[in-house]
């Protein structure tokens, strides 16, 4: 079955840029989508269509991708940005899968 | 801006069947081009896909649930549903309903998209003798 790799944990210092990836056979030809879900709460989505931001996401969440790898920045990382993030796609039947999360820590 | 909220029991037996209900507010849910999707997570792992459904009734399940679940839409109660049959342990998790925008775009090549764009916020579901 189709899978999307991250990994388990990135650590950095505040202000410093993050870099979360995801890995999967066919993001070259699919949008990947980033979700950060805080401690106790529900996922938000932070970046669609690879590279896209939602009204109200901060500017400094950006997101890219390049063969069969996404990549979620985040420039100049903010304590409050803490949290989980997970990748997003679909496989070839429309299935919806999740990579399996990344805990981003900044201190 | 359009709202979920889900809403069941908390507390399900072993081999009994979980029925959740989420609720939309703030739009409706036959308008635009939207399905009505279940993810779950159980306490400290990652997000699972369960399954979508369209106002109109289609549906898409995640194979690995498949055989267990069933989702229906009430358009004139503006909600959506889901039945997981016999539940075990294993299925104990919070349980989100989101709203997944959908479309044709194009890539490499021209596909259709789903991702989740507004989420509820999660009631946790306990199956427990």
């Amino acid at each position: 079955s189709y899978e999307l790799t991250q990994p388990p944990s990135v650590s950095v210092s505040p202000g410093q840029a993050a870099r979360i990836t995801c890995s999967g056979d066919a993001l070259p030809k699919k949008y990947t989508y980033w979700y950060q879900q805080k401690s106790g709460q529900a996922p938000v989505l932070v970046i669609y269509d690879d590279s896209k931001r939602p009204s109200g996401i901060p500017e400094r969440f950006s997101g890219s991708s390049s063969g069969t790898m996404a990549t979620l920045t985040i420039s100049g990382a903010q304590v409050e940005d803490e949290a989980d993030y997970y990748c997003y796609s679909t496989d070839s039947s429309t299935k919806g899968v999740f990579g399996g999360g990344t805990k981003l820590t900044v201190l | 801006q359009v709202q979920l909220q889900e809403s069941g029991p908390g507390l399900v037996k072993p081999s009994q069947t979980l029925s959740l209900t989420c609720t939309v507010s703030g739009g409706s849910i036959s308008s635009g081009t939207y399905y009505w999707s279940w993810i779950r997570q159980p306490a400290g792992k990652g997000l699972e896909w369960i399954g979508r459904i369209s106002a109109s009734g289609n549906t898409k399940y995640n194979p690995s649930l498949k055989s267990r679940v069933t989702t229906s839409v009430d358009t004139s109660k503006n909600q959506f549903s889901l039945r997981l049959s016999s539940v075990t342990a294993a299925d104990t998790a919070v349980y989100y309903c989101a709203r997944e925008s959908s479309g044709e775009t194009v890539k490499l090549y021209y596909y259709y998209y789903y991702y989740m764009d507004v989420w509820g916020k999660g009631t946790t579901v306990t199956v427990s003798s």
